[in-house]
């Protein structure tokens, strides 16, 4: 089975810089995905990991260590736009879910000015 | 724009009423994925297609079933619906198997709500 874990909420300010952790447990796993999702809207895809180490986009960088089961989002320069919920979901290469991408409850991410 | 179209956008229905929900992939995806968002479960994968042919299954109850045509397109069918099952749905598709880096795209998803 699967198990993600992230916090429900965090809150930060304008220009700040915040760090999303995701923790994980899976059968197997073949890739670790980061996806942005504003209220009643679909969720848009941010960023990917499969190896160790910090993948860097932009503002956004996502950070992997397989051996700990743990991955981070890191939210740069925030602005009031980033407000949104923030989804970790965990590719299962046990292939009890097929190729499908096994969400987190996801964080949600207030910015206030 | 994903590329993923879903419809319809929202559908109200009475309890122990059928509904049938369609999504249409991106051009060239082979998987489709099919998700239940609710506000305290979260992303909940229910049953992907992969080709036509059943892949995987998540936590798809009995009452609900799925099916991918020769096009490619997909629909979820909800039969005897209860309060619980009013949600935002969630179709997504991606290349081939979805190995790699191959994230899914998602489309913008139909709000049922049961009454």
């Amino acid at each position: 089975g699967q198990n993600i874990d992230q916090p429900t909420e965090m809150t930060a300010t304008e220009g700040a810089i915040v760090q999303i952790n995701c923790t994980y447990q899976t059968s197997g796993f073949n890739g670790l995905f980061w996806y942005q999702q504003h209220a009643g809207e679909a969720p848009t895809f941010l960023s990917y990991n499969v190896l160790d180490g910090l993948e860097e986009k932009g503002r956004f960088s996502s950070f992997l260590s397989r051996s700990k089961g743990y991955s981070y989002l890191l939210l740069k320069e925030l602005q009031m736009k980033d407000s949104a919920s923030y989804l970790c979901a965990v590719r299962d290469s046990a292939n009890q879910a097929g190729t499908a991408l096994i969400f987190g409850k996801g964080t949600t991410l207030s910015v206030s000015s | 724009d994903s590329g993923v179209t879903q419809t319809p956008k929202h559908l109200i229905t009475a309890t122990g009423q059928r509904v049938t929900l369609r999504c249409s992939p991106r051009s060239g995806d082979l998987s489709v994925y099919w998700y239940q968002q609710s506000l305290d479960q979260g992303l909940q994968f229910l049953i992907q297609y992969y080709n036509g042919e059943e892949r995987a299954k998540g936590n798809i109850l009995e009452r609900f079933s799925a099916q991918q045509f020769p096009d490619l397109h997909s629909e979820l069918n909800l039969s005897s619906l209860e309060l619980g099952d009013s949600a935002l749905y969630f179709c997504a598709s991606s290349v081939a198997g979805g190995l790699g880096n191959t994230e899914a795209f998602f489309g913008q998803g139909t709000r049922l709500t049961v009454v």
